[in-house]
């Protein structure tokens, strides 16, 4: 399974759009681009998937270059109850490879 | 339509003990997921079944046993826990090859 590198931590502020990006140098052809979102005490809940160009959904929006060796999530507008924990995925059949994530702290 | 249920939600046992962690899904996904996750870090996948009939190992098994008892259902047992098992435990199903799983709430385990 591909490895992703994501950053850390990051800090916004409300209503202000965040991009959180995600490196997957050796992602194979029939690999998809998954993003997770975790809050405390649950578990990680479905945001997006993609697997070239751009994807958008109701909350957020997927952008991966034509060599795909990297994807950014994009959040327009975020509020307090974004903060919480953003992974990033790529792969297959088998289960996912989750990193440490991206923890997203949303200040007023 | 209740998604992905897990019991217990919390257990504590003492080392050697053994038991058993449930998960159900009304979604009739194909796949479904056992992950553990320590604190701090990401999941970890302990076994998975793609399909009734069939599992598979994950990342860290070691420890661990799995039943697909039907479509439905993925148990996950620890047949003599110790210190390093405590952790929290999520159950996830998803409905084909692509990675959109949903995930139950979680077991917290701690083994003393």
């Amino acid at each position: 399974l591909a490895k992703t590198t994501q950053p850390i931590s990051m800090d916004s502020y409300e209503g202000q759009e965040v991009n959180i990006t995600c490196s997957h140098n050796n992602i194979a052809t029939n690999d998809y681009i998954t993003w997770y979102q975790q809050f405390p005490s649950q578990g990680p809940r479905f945001i997006i998937q993609g697997y070239k160009t751009k994807v958008t959904n109701e909350v957020a929006s997927l952008f991966i270059p034509a060599d795909r060796k990297s994807s950014t999530l994009s959040l327009p507008r975020v509020s307090l109850s974004d903060t919480a924990v953003y992974y990033c995925l790529v792969g297959l059949t088998g289960g996912m490879r989750f990193g440490a994530g991206t923890r997203l702290t949303v200040k007023p | 339509n209740a998604g992905v249920t897990q019991t217990p939600k919390f257990q504590v046992l003492k080392t050697g003990q053994s038991m058993t962690l449930q998960c159900a899904q009304d979604m009739n996904h194909n796949s479904m997921y056992w992950y553990r996750q320590d604190p701090g870090m990401g999941l970890r996948l302990i076994y998975y079944s793609a399909s009734e009939g069939t599992t598979d190992k994950g990342e860290v098994p070691n420890g661990y046993n799995v039943s697909r008892l039907n479509k439905r259902e993925f148990s996950l047992r620890l047949e003599s826990a110790a210190p390093s098992q405590t952790s929290v435990y999520f159950c996830a199903s998803g409905g084909g090859i692509r990675y959109e799983q949903y995930f139950g709430p979680g077991t917290r385990l701690t083994v003393t």
